[in-house]
C-alpha cells in the first residue's frame, strides 16, 4: 500500500519561502510521476505541479510558475516543493500525490496534506 | 485559467440517482477524453473514482459512472447511499499541458 507523508508546512510572511517534502513508501517511487495539489480553506482543489518519474519533465500551473519549483530525489523516495515569493493567496493545504499508471495529471494516492499559511 | 464549472450542490434521497455536471471549454474537457473525478469527505484527502471520462480504478463501486458530451462531462451516482455524501471534483487535461480542477459540488443525501 502506498504511503505519502507531507512535511514542512507552517506560517510564513508574504515574500518568504518554504520547502515542502513528501516522504513515500510502498511503491517504486521512480516509476511514477508525482505532483502537488493544493486546497485553500473551504475551497476547491487546484493542481499546481507535476514531475515525471525521472525528474526530467516538470509542469506548473500559471499561478505558481516562476515562484515554485518541484523536484524529487529517487534515492530517498521523496518529493519536494520549493516555494518562493509566497503570497497570501498561496495559503492552502498542500497535498502530494502519486500519479495513476503512466499519467501525469491523475492522482491515485494522496498524502494527508500540510498547511501553509501566508 | 478558470476552474471548470460545477454546480455548487446536488442532493438526492437514498436509492436515487444523481448527476453532477462539469463544464469546460474546447481546450480542456471538449478536446480530450482525459476527464477524471474525485470524491472528498470533510478533512480527508481526495479519492480517485473515475478516469478517462468513464473508467473506474480498481475497487471503486460501479455505482459511480461517467460520461461526456462536447465540453461537458458528467458523473452519475446511482443507488445513492449515506456514505456518498461528500464533495466531488472533476478534472481535465488541458491543451496547455496542465491539469485543471472543477469548482466542486457538495452532494447531500437527504
Amino acid at each position: 500500500e502506498a504511503q505519502l507523508e507531507e512535511s514542512g508546512g507552517g506560517s510564513v510572511q508574504p515574500g518568504g519561502s518554504l520547502r515542502l517534502s513528501c516522504a513515500t513508501s510502498g511503491f517504486t517511487f521512480s516509476s511514477y510521476a508525482m505532483g502537488w495539489v493544493r486546497q485553500a480553506p473551504g475551497k476547491g482543489l487546484e493542481w499546481i505541479s507535476t514531475i515525471s518519474g525521472t525528474g526530467g519533465d516538470t509542469y506548473y500551473a500559471d499561478s505558481v510558475k516562476g515562484r515554485f519549483t518541484i523536484s524529487r530525489d529517487n534515492s530517498k523516495n521523496t518529493l519536494y516543493l520549493q516555494m518562493n515569493s509566497l503570497r497570501a493567496e498561496d495559503t492552502s493545504v498542500y497535498f502530494c500525490a502519486r500519479a495513476y499508471a503512466l499519467r501525469f495529471f491523475d492522482w491515485v494516492d494522496w498524502g494527508q496534506g500540510t498547511l501553509v499559511s501566508v | 485559467q478558470s476552474a471548470l464549472t460545477q454546480p455548487a450542490s446536488v442532493s438526492g434521497s437514498p436509492g436515487q440517482s444523481i448527476t453532477i455536471s462539469c463544464t469546460g471549454t474546447s481546450s480542456d474537457v471538449g478536446a480530450y477524453d482525459y476527464v477524471s473525478w474525485y470524491q472528498q469527505h470533510p478533512g480527508k484527502a481526495p479519492k480517485f473514482i473515475i478516469y478517462d471520462v468513464n473508467k473506474r480504478p480498481s475497487g471503486v463501486s460501479n455505482r459511480f459512472s461517467g460520461s461526456k458530451s462536447g465540453n461537458t462531462a458528467s458523473l452519475t451516482i446511482s443507488g445513492l447511499q449515506a456514505e456518498d455524501e461528500a464533495d466531488y471534483f472533476c478534472t481535465s487535461y488541458t491543451s496547455s499541458t496542465t491539469g485543471i480542477f472543477g469548482s466542486g459540488t457538495k452532494v447531500t443525501v437527504l
